[in-house]
């Protein structure tokens, strides 16, 4: 139970995009396709923002979208906003009723 | 829809403490759940989690054999009973309904402070 791997920091000015990812391995992301993406702003419970790799729970923006490639999975934000500024966590179904986190990254709105 | 999580505290290392959680809202019996923690100044951590029916259980490795999760359905609630408690339990502990099976947290609480100290 290995956390997943992302980057500690991520930054773009408003409007542009912002690309997250976040490794693991073919007992986790690449074997399964239930990765989620959390954003957390500070003092505050996470939120779903992307589920199964690439849906998006009802009222989350479509600037918003997931993807995976092999043990590696990906959070685009595009069109960034003041508002996104927060921290990002991945998480992946793990096999026998095991989940595991990434470690998170900020993202930060120059 | 709400979770409200209680029961955390100061607590000895070595001592136990039982966490609860409260749903309301939403049909609890057809939803796996889960436990999340977060240290301060730290990342989110699995804990562990339930099936709805409690046939399937999983722990993280960090606290395998020493905290057990639970469920009541007739009562809309989840605990999670925590038994040698040691320091780097430390952590603000959410519950989370877990999204279609998927494990993807949709609901969380507030979170519950458990801090681990003599």
């Amino acid at each position: 139970q290995s956390a997943l791997t992302q980057p500690p920091s991520a930054s773009g000015s408003p409007g542009q995009s912002v690309t997250i990812s976040c490794t693991g391995t073919s007992s986790d992301v690449g074997g399964y396709n239930y990765v989620s993406w959390y954003q957390q702003h500070p003092g505050k419970a996470p939120k779903l923002m992307s589920y199964e790799v690439s849906k998006r729970p009802s009222g989350v923006p479509d600037r918003f979208s997931g993807s995976k490639s092999g043990n590696t999975a990906s959070l685009t934000v595009s069109g960034l906003q003041a508002e996104d500024e927060a921290d990002y966590y991945c998480s992946s179904y793990a096999g026998s009723n095991n989940v595991v986190f990434g470690g998170g990254t900020k993202v930060t709105v120059l | 829809v709400q979770l409200v999580e209680s029961g955390g505290g100061l607590v000895q290392p070595g001592r136990s403490l039982r966490l609860s959680c409260a749903a309301s809202g939403f049909t609890f019996d057809e939803y796996a759940m889960h436990w999340v923690r977060q240290a301060p100044g730290k990342g989110l951590e699995w804990v562990s989690g339930i099936s709805w029916n409690s046939d399937n259980i999983g722990y993280a490795d960090s606290v395998k054999g020493r905290f057990t999760i639970s469920r009541d359905n007739t009562k809309n609630s989840l605990y999670l009973q925590m038994n040698g408690l040691r320091a780097e339990d430390t952590a603000l502990y959410y519950c989370a309904e877990d999204y279609g099976d998927s494990s993807a947290f949709d609901i969380w609480g507030q979170g519950t402070m458990v801090t681990v100290s003599s």
